[in-house]
């Protein structure tokens, strides 16, 4: 069972950010909060990961609370390329059974 | 460094048929993970494999769908006989350590229709 909650679907206009929330209430201490898009007929696509830090990358930030029971993506600077379905996962499991559950997504919509 | 490969990228069979989905991981990449996504929703995780041993087929449907990674490297989904509800993208993923600290790399998937 999916251990994120996203909402479905959210808009942004072309350069500003965008910013997508993630709520894992259940997060373990070991597990690694991911974030990954896809864009249709493409498999999905790594963004970002981290574990208790705020992370950034060429592509995005990824903003974790203290208490680790939401994240937060931002997407700089949206363009319309960005447009795809926007995956929070929590890594679950334990020795070699890490796996990762993926729930619906957030469809992220850029408009120009 | 050369992404997950996969083959065919879409196959057409009539159900009842068997079908047969590649995947080449990365290089060195021990966890191999095969997931499913119908139309509209997540994948879905079907086996994980760590080196050539299953680790998680819970999901799975053994009576018609197998896999196996007979050398730790490149592995093979089958259906025998397909379903109407087996049409879907069969994506294949990988992993250097099992815990996923260097992250999950998918593949293009296959897409299946059973008609």
């Amino acid at each position: 069972d999916a251990k994120t909650t996203q909402p479905p679907s959210m808009d942004c206009a072309e350069g500003r950010a965008a910013n997508l929330p993630c709520n894992h209430s259940t997060i373990s201490g070991n597990e690694y909060v991911y974030w990954y898009r896809q864009i249709h007929s493409q498999g999905p696509q790594y963004i970002i990961h981290g574990l208790k830090n705020n992370e950034t990358n060429e592509m995005a930030s990824l903003i974790i609370t203290e208490d680790r029971k939401s994240s937060t993506l931002i997407l700089p600077h949206a363009t319309l390329r960005d447009t795809a379905v926007y995956y929070c996962i929590v890594s679950g499991g334990g020795g070699s059974n890490y796996k990762l559950t993926f729930g619906k997504g957030t469809l992220l919509t850029v408009n120009p | 460094e050369a992404g997950v490969a996969q083959s065919p990228r879409y196959k057409i069979i009539e159900k009842r048929q068997s079908v047969a989905f590649w995947c080449n991981p990365i290089s060195g990449h021990a966890t191999l993970y095969w997931y499913q996504q119908i139309l509209g929703q997540g994948p879905k995780l079907l086996i994980q494999f760590q080196n050539n041993g299953v680790v998680d087929d819970s999901q799975l449907p053994k009576d018609r769908f197998s896999a196996e990674r007979l050398k730790g490297v490149d592995s093979t989904l089958k259906i025998q006989p397909a379903k109407l509800e087996d049409s879907a993208v069969y994506l294949c993923a990988s992993s250097l350590d099992p815990a996923g600290q260097y992250g999950y790399t998918f593949g293009s998937g296959t897409r299946l229709t059973v008609v």
